[in-house]
């Protein structure tokens, strides 16, 4: 069945790095849009990143650029955040999801959290 | 890019309808036919209930419906039941080539 599973999340502190990961099965993986949503502890959904289909069209939420990267491995299937300079109010759950900025996001995983606290 | 506006909460009796308004602009909802809304319960991932403003993904009940106006997009659900009680966000694309959600609403089924 088609399934997003994060992992890489956790505890680490203010100005450290973490990196995520979201493997894709069941469908097609590289005919797809990909995106990070994340939430923060009892607030709303927050748009993180997308990536194209073929990694040729990234965007970043003002919030997030400059400090984290998007990506995509065709043959893991397995699309990426790479997540520097965390502040405290990166913490939230990071949620994949199947979808770019169009048509919906369709499939999402489970989340995975990320907590950033000295 | 600011969050879309959603009232923070809507209730109704089973059986009756209701209606969640989400205002942008038109460098958002107002420009493009590119608005999502979502359903989530407690402690679970968000679902896609309707995209590109109307559409309804295959599975999802057709008590959902959307639909926009200028730069206000709507989610209505008809014949309320207990299990439609959850939060809901709106997206939209927007003019800077990115997304942007709603500020949510909580849905109370009383």
């Amino acid at each position: 069945q088609v399934q997003l599973v994060e992992s890489g999340g956790g505890l680490v502190k203010p100005g450290g790095s973490l990196r995520l990961s979201c493997a894709a099965s069941g469908f097609t993986f590289s005919d797809y849009y990909m995106s990070w949503i994340r939430q923060a502890p009892g607030k709303g959904l927050e748009w993180v990143s997308y990536i194209s289909s073929t990694s040729s069209y990234i965007k970043y939420a003002d919030s997030v650029k400059g400090r984290f990267t998007i990506s995509r491995d065709e043959v893991k299937k397995s699309l990426y955040l790479q997540m520097n300079s965390l502040r405290a109010d990166d913490t939230a759950v990071y949620y994949c999801t199947r979808g770019g900025p169009y048509y919906g996001l369709d499939v999402w995983g489970q989340g995975t959290t990320v907590t950033v606290s000295s | 890019q600011s969050a879309l506006t959603q009232p923070a909460s809507v209730s109704g009796s089973p059986g009756q309808s209701i209606t969640i308004s989400c205002t942008g602009t038109s460098s958002d909802v107002g420009g493009y036919n590119y608005v999502s809304w979502y359903q989530q319960h407690p402690g679970k991932a968000p679902k896609l209930m309707i995209s590109d403003v109307s559409n309804r993904p295959s599975g999802v009940s057709n008590r959902f419906s959307g639909s926009k106006s200028v730069s206000t997009a709507s989610l209505t659900i008809s014949g309320l039941q207990a299990e439609d009680e959850a939060d809901y966000y709106c997206s939209s694309y927007t003019s800077s080539s990115t997304s942007v959600f709603g500020t949510g609403t909580k849905v109370t089924v009383l």
